[in-house]
């Protein structure tokens, strides 16, 4: 199974700061790798596919860059609506597998 | 607009068994591959399985294979889970997520998810 690792696990940051989180792949999955935003008891929501085409409906300030077993998600400047936890997910080859996730808190 | 409804959660001991449905609607739901995807608590998610659109070719999760079956009635718009001998690792809220028809294991489209929790 291909292993996804984010870091960091934690990211405290305040609204108007630039947020970067990082996700690698332990095997390449050239860019077959998607970003999710999450809420307390709401389902993840797509942000990013293909490691760097926005979904309809995303804001601008979210993109993602990467490819190989390297990626990144930038958040350009951070909204009161974006604290939250993210994940990427691989989707290069089954078991499609998510990172452990990265929550960003309010500094 | 998809919507993806799940239902039949709910608490079991240890070794029983539950049937999990979503039903789909806004779309064509023959035209999808589908998806089981569980997330437990303070965890990520984790694809449990994958059915095409004509329930001829399935996959799983190691951790489940063997005691999940995942099936689909097209006419019924509607997409299932047995889960049997459930195991206490097996507690989290299950989702059913649409394929986005752009890549396989690509999920744009999930429900509110349905909570299994296994205890006695």
């Amino acid at each position: 199974d291909i292993q996804v690792t984010q870091s960091p696990s934690t990211l405290s940051a305040s609204a108007g700061d630039r947020v970067t989180i990082t996700c690698r792949a332990s095997q390449s999955i050239t860019t077959w790798l998607a970003w999710f935003q999450q809420k307390p008891g709401k389902a993840p929501r797509l942000l990013i596919y293909k490691a760097s085409t926005l979904e309809s409906g995303v804001p601008s300030r979210f993109s993602g860059s990467g490819s190989g077993t390297e990626f990144t998600l930038t958040i350009s400047s951070l909204q009161p609506d974006d604290f939250a936890t993210y994940y990427c997910q691989q989707y290069n080859s089954f078991p499609y597998t998510f990172g452990q996730g990265t929550k960003v808190e309010i500094k | 607009e998809v919507q993806l409804v799940e239902s039949g959660g709910g608490l079991v001991q240890p070794g029983g068994s539950l049937r999990l449905s979503c039903v789909a609607s806004g779309f064509t739901f023959s035209r999808y591959w589908m998806y089981w995807v569980r997330q437990a608590p303070g965890e990520g998610p984790m694809v449990v399985s994958v059915i095409n659109t004509d329930d001829t070719y399935t996959r799983y999760a190691d951790s489940v294979k063997g005691r999940f079956t995942i099936s689909r009635d097209n006419a019924k718009n509607t997409l299932y889970l047995q889960v049997n001998s459930l195991r206490a690792e097996d507690t989290a809220v299950y989702y059913c997520a649409r394929d986005s028809g752009r890549a396989l294991g690509d999920l744009p489209h999930w429900g509110q998810g349905t909570l299994v929790t296994v205890s006695s």
